[in-house]
């Protein structure tokens, strides 16, 4: 069964911190998808990247960057400089390639203050 | 390019009763999923319609049912509401069937009394 685990409930940096969001997974399958999503207070989940498991490059956009590992099956998520407007919450979410079924963690709510 | 838009964004009612949500998916996608949001938790999957088919369902018991229309616009229905389906639903569109990014709606927020 899949299984998505944000062990992180919520975490508080300032302005221009750089942060860590730990996103660990399970699965039994060998070809799986790994998501990112952002979620503000208006409700509407934002999506921010896609990873196949046969693609271990780690990635970078702009302020975001991604560090998947197979070995230790963790997809994290590094935010640079952080700014308030990042404050949210962030899922990161898994889906075998089998199933159209998303599984999402339950979420890491992350609060930039100035 | 209109996105994801679903309807009503608020909802009360009362338990026993019967509700339906609406969902237009982002312009260009065949795939409709929906979501129940429980407050402080992640989105658990309810199922996912495809050319007017139920693809897959997750953990909902059959008080749950949907639709998929030919415009590929689809509706939630729960019947004989509990407490427990208080929540935000949210209803996601795709492209196809290979697992690609699926673009979300702000959410219907249900309350139930």
């Amino acid at each position: 069964a899949q299984k998505v685990t944000q062990a992180q409930t919520e975490i508080s940096v300032v302005e221009k911190e750089d942060v860590t969001l730990d996103c660990v997974y399970e699965t039994r399958d060998t070809t799986y998808y790994l998501f990112w999503y952002k979620q503000p207070p208006s409700g509407e989940l934002v999506f921010l990247i896609r990873r196949n498991s046969f693609d271990e490059q780690n990635e970078i956009s702009g302020r975001y960057s991604w560090n998947f590992q197979k070995s230790t099956s963790s997809f994290n998520f590094t935010i640079t400089a952080s700014q308030v407007v990042d404050s949210a919450v962030y899922f990161c979410a898994l889906s075998e390639v089998q199933s159209t079924d998303m599984r999402f963690g339950a979420g890491t709510r992350l609060t930039v203050k100035p | 390019d209109a996105g994801v838009t679903q309807s009503p964004t608020h909802l009360i009612k009362t338990r026993g009763q019967q509700v339906t949500l609406r969902c237009s998916p982002k312009s260009g996608h065949d795939t409709v999923s929906w979501y129940q949001q429980a407050l402080g938790q992640g989105p658990q999957f309810i199922f996912q319609y495809y050319e007017e088919e139920e693809r897959q369902r997750g953990n909902f018991p059959d008080r749950f049912s949907g639709h998929q229309f030919p415009n590929y616009s689809s509706e939630l229905n729960v019947n004989a509401l509990l407490l427990g389906d208080s929540a935000l639903y949210l209803c996601a569109s795709s492209l196809g069937q290979d697992n690609q990014p699926q673009h979300f709606g702000d959410g219907t927020r249900l309350s139930i009394l």
